[in-house]
């Protein structure tokens, strides 16, 4: 099961932020947090990971929560090209091949 | 385009018939995935090849029948499909041993059941 919870669906301007909360509240230690993004009908497209400190790259940034039990990706200016489904998931650091896919959020930009 | 190929990127085929999907990556990634995709449904983990060893078989039928003859290809062998098989079959590839490490997914097989 997934261990991540993220709201279904969410709306944003075009232009401004989006910004996609995730709640992983039961993260051990050594579990990192990946982002994920499906545009229809094609294969996820990794965006950024990180552990415990922010990330930021020419995509998105990742900020963690200093208790690391929540995070949230910001797209800096949405373009409509940027409506997908996002996925958070937590990922084990040590020899955890498997990639678990909840539900995501549903990010619509709007024009 | 990930470096992930997966070939074809649409099937057809008839609950008789035997087919194969192929997945391709030289990105020197040693850990390889499948994943179905039903309609409006989150991804499905089914199989996870480490090192070229099945170290997940997420309780998938039989009908479906993984190979990785070496770490740069992972096929799906099916036979005797069901209608409700018809979905999206994504392959990924990552390196193993660490959360440390992204997965590149290829775009996927639309298989159709008919």
């Amino acid at each position: 099961d997934a261990k991540t919870t993220q709201p279904p669906s969410m709306d944003c301007a075009e232009g401004r932020a989006a910004n996609l909360p995730c709640n992983h509240s039961t993260i051990s230690g050594n579990e990192y947090v990946y982002w994920y993004r499906q545009i229809h009908s094609q294969g996820p497209q990794y965006i950024i990971h990180g552990l415990k400190n922010n990330e930021t790259n020419e995509m998105a940034s990742l900020i963690i929560t200093e208790d690391r039990k929540s995070s949230t990706l910001i797209l800096p200016h949405a373009t409509l090209r940027d409506t997908a489904v996002y996925y958070c998931i937590v990922r084990v650091a040590w020899r955890d091949d498997k990639i678990i896919f909840g539900k995501g959020t549903r990010l619509h930009i709007l024009p | 385009e990930t470096g992930v190929t997966q070939t074809p990127r649409h099937l057809v085929m008839g609950m008789t018939n035997k087919k194969s999907l192929k997945c391709e990556q030289h990105l020197g990634h040693n850990a390889m995935y499948w994943y179905k995709q039903s309609a409006k449904k989150p991804l499905e983990l089914m199989f996870v090849y480490s090192l070229e060893e099945r170290v997940e078989n997420n309780s998938v039928p039989s009908r479906f029948s993984p190979e990785c003859p070496n770490s740069s290809h992972l096929f799906l062998h099916l036979h005797t499909l069901q209608p409700e098989d018809s979905a999206l079959y994504l392959c990924a590839s990552s390196l193993t041993g660490g959360g440390n490490t992204e997965a590149f997914f290829g775009q996927g097989t639309r298989l159709t059941v008919v």
